[in-house]
């Protein structure tokens, strides 16, 4: 069955410190993953998706078939990244369903 | 380009009433899902609409359900209301095809008193 989990349900870490959100997932076809983010009173949107291997807003997140993870990182964090961060799985074998984590809350301290 | 619309914002119901919500999809977004966001369990997929057809269904009771018209637009019910159907239930919308972005509107709060 598809699944995904972080971990981490809360992580503070300072600014300019760096930092990681843990996503593991299962999944036994070819996984598309996605990190979405909700900032304070904002709509869910798109962070980054695994296929494009860019860097947004510092953050980058490397899929790992082998350890079945798609970790986000950044190696300075900013006030501004203070936000809740959902990792997610498009289970294209059933259509467009995504199977979102239950969510990490970020507090990034001044 | 407009974003994904829902309607209303804010919702209040009691116990037993039944409530509809409303999403305007992006155009030219055919797929359309719901979800439940609550504190404790994040988001739960309740179901995927794509061309007027449910393609996928959650692990939701029979009285969570939904619809889509020929242009795209989706309603979600809930029947019989629960104290626990109190959420914020959010609707997303996206293209068909691989990798592919699901985009989400701002969410219907829904409480049920």
């Amino acid at each position: 069955a598809q699944r995904v989990t972080q971990p981490e349900k809360l992580l503070s870490v300072f600014k300019g410190a760096p930092v990681e959100l843990k996503c593991n997932y299962s999944y036994s076809g070819s996984p598309e993953l996605f990190w979405y983010v909700q900032y304070s009173r904002q709509r869910l949107q798109l962070l980054l998706r695994h296929i494009s291997r860019e860097s947004i807003k510092g953050f980058t997140a490397d899929l790992n078939k082998g350890e079945t993870s798609f970790h986000l990182k950044k190696p300075f964090a900013q006030e501004e990244d203070s936000a809740m961060y959902y990792c997610a799985l498009r289970a294209t074998n059933t259509g467009n369903q995504f199977y979102f984590g239950t969510g990490t809350s970020l507090t990034v301290i001044p | 380009k407009a974003g994904v619309t829902q309607t209303p914002r804010y919702l209040i119901k009691t116990r037993g009433q039944q409530v509809t919500l409303s999403c305007s999809p992006i155009s030219g977004h055919r797929s359309v899902s719901w979800y439940q966001q609550t504190p404790g369990q994040g988001l739960q997929f309740l179901f995927e609409y794509f061309s007027e057809t449910q393609r996928n269904k959650g692990n939701f009771p029979g009285r969570f359900s939904g619809r889509q018209f020929s242009n795209s637009r989706s309603e979600m019910n809930v029947s019989t209301l629960e104290l626990g159907d109190s959420a914020l239930y959010l609707c997303a919308s996206s293209l068909a095809g691989t990798n592919t972005e699901a985009f989400f509107g701002q969410g219907t709060r829904l409480t049920v008193v």
